[in-house]
């Protein structure tokens, strides 16, 4: 099957600093990308949505200038948590479409001390 | 809104019980229906689909069918395995701004003993 990777799995930060997340789909070229967020016993949350070189599509309650999306190649995403604050913990998790096929990132696991 | 409601977990059963995960939806239209499953620290793997009203999905010796007049989508398993111990999500899919977007429950984690 499809290989999707994300890097860190895990990452712990200090408040106000920033956290940039890498989703690769190693195998497969992705047109779109979505972006999700996940509170412990909570559903997968939409924040976003990316077509390769083009600006995101945001959520309602999702602060585009917080959540920084970039979709510069159809292998590559990368979503950057600024100024991070104790309230952005979770786990975000990348899920790249080829074609009519919605493929999912391992996730990566946010802390903000 | 759409919206996917599952029953909480941990769902608890020993080796070839029979399981059972209640699903049931809320939306416009007709959407697609998903069961994908989370073994872990993997990622979210679809698990089977159907498309329209009566259809039954399956694989892995799970199946679901797709039932318009009680707007559920039940997933069933007639003997489970330790392997199968993972989070279940129930998902619909809709066309939002053109976009094609997935709408979860919960999740509903299975564990399962020999």
């Amino acid at each position: 099957g499809a290989v999707v990777s994300q890097h860190p799995s895990r990452v712990i930060c200090k408040s106000g600093t920033s956290v940039k997340i890498e989703c690769r789909s190693l195998d497969f070229q992705a047109t779109t990308m979505f972006w999700y967020r996940q509170f412990p016993k909570q559903s997968l949350m939409l924040m976003a949505t990316s077509n390769e070189g083009s600006k995101a599509t945001y959520e309602q309650g999702v602060e585009k200038d917080k959540f920084l999306i970039n979709h510069a190649s159809l292998t590559l995403s990368t979503l950057t948590v600024t100024s991070a604050h104790p309230e952005d913990s979770s786990f975000y998790i990348c899920s790249p479409r080829s074609i009519d096929t919605q493929y999912f990132g391992p996730g990566t696991r946010l802390t903000v001390l | 809104g759409n919206s996917v409601t599952q029953m909480e977990g941990p769902v608890t059963l020993s080796e070839e019980a029979f399981l059972t995960i209640n699903c049931t939806y809320t939306a416009t239209g007709y959407p697609s229906l998903f069961w994908y499953v989370q073994y872990p620290g993997e990622g979210l793997q679809l698990l089977l689909k159907a498309t329209k009203a009566d259809d039954k999905g399956s694989n892995k010796g799970f199946e679901a069918t797709y039932r318009k007049e009680t707007t559920s989508f039940h997933l069933e398993k007639g003997s489970v395995q330790v392997s199968d111990s993972a989070v279940y999500f129930c998902a619909l899919s809709s066309v939002n701004s053109g976009y094609s977007t997935l709408t979860f429950g919960k999740g509903t984690m299975l564990l399962v003993s020999p």
